[in-house]
């Protein structure tokens, strides 16, 4: 069964940095591009970052672009997200996601269970 | 960017109604439109993808339609277990965008 597993939200002051993990397993990582979803307390869904399945591309949403950084290691099937120069309103849940098709980004079919990031003083 | 409005903001049925949820593109995604359903506490589910596919698994009282700017999401007969939020969400373009999202409540 697929599974995907995120790790590294915590507690972090207003322009400090976390590096969230996103373990996956049972698929093969290295054919499909990764996405992060963010979804602040109470709030809708909001699109964060995506990477192709090489590494080589990567895409971010504009409220994050300069500060986040998305990688991956297809070796571990793992995805990361390095957040830094953290605000108040990158509070929220951390879910990464998988697509269905190997091509698009055709349905998000797979979602971890999220890690909660906090960011106050 | 590409808007998604979605509504109702939230909607209240009794069990066994028919529930209906519109989606508009600020414009044409083609048929790149996916639904989710979320429970509180827990990720999104798929249950639609490309408008109006069917996730495997999903009851077939959920269905969808629609394509350019305009979609309808519908549970045909609603069930106890159906209190979520849903959200709409393209892919015809990054960065991929969310409908705001319809919180169903059992009247």
């Amino acid at each position: 069964e697929v599974e995907l597993s995120e790790s590294g939200g915590g507690l972090v002051q207003p322009g400090g940095s976390l590096r969230l993990s996103c373990a996956t397993s049972e698929f093969t990582f290295s054919r499909y591009t990764m996405i992060w979803v963010r979804q602040a307390p109470g709030k809708g869904l909001q699109w964060v970052s995506a990477i192709s399945p090489s590494g080589i591309d990567t895409y971010y949403a504009d409220s994050v672009a300069g500060r986040f950084t998305i990688s991956r290691n297809n070796s571990e099937s793992t995805v990361y997200l390095q957040l830094n120069t953290l605000r108040a309103d990158d509070t929220a849940v951390y879910y990464c996601a998988r697509p269905r098709d190997t091509v698009t980004m055709e349905g998000l079919e797979y979602w971890g269970q999220g890690t909660l990031v906090t960011v106050s003083s | 960017d590409i808007q998604m409005t979605q509504s109702p903001s939230s909607l209240s049925a009794s069990v066994g109604d028919r529930v209906t949820i519109t989606c508009q593109a600020s414009q044409a995604i083609s048929n790149y439109l996916n639904w989710y359903q979320q429970k509180p506490g827990k990720a999104p589910k798929l249950l639609i993808y490309d408008a109006s596919n069917l996730e495997t698994g999903v009851p077939s009282r959920f269905s969808g339609s629609g394509s350019k700017t305009h979609f309808t999401f519908i549970i045909s007969n609603l069930q106890p277990e159906d209190i979520a939020t849903y959200y709409c969400q393209q892919y015809d373009n990054l960065p991929l965008t969310f409908g705001g999202g319809t919180k169903v409540e059992i009247k």
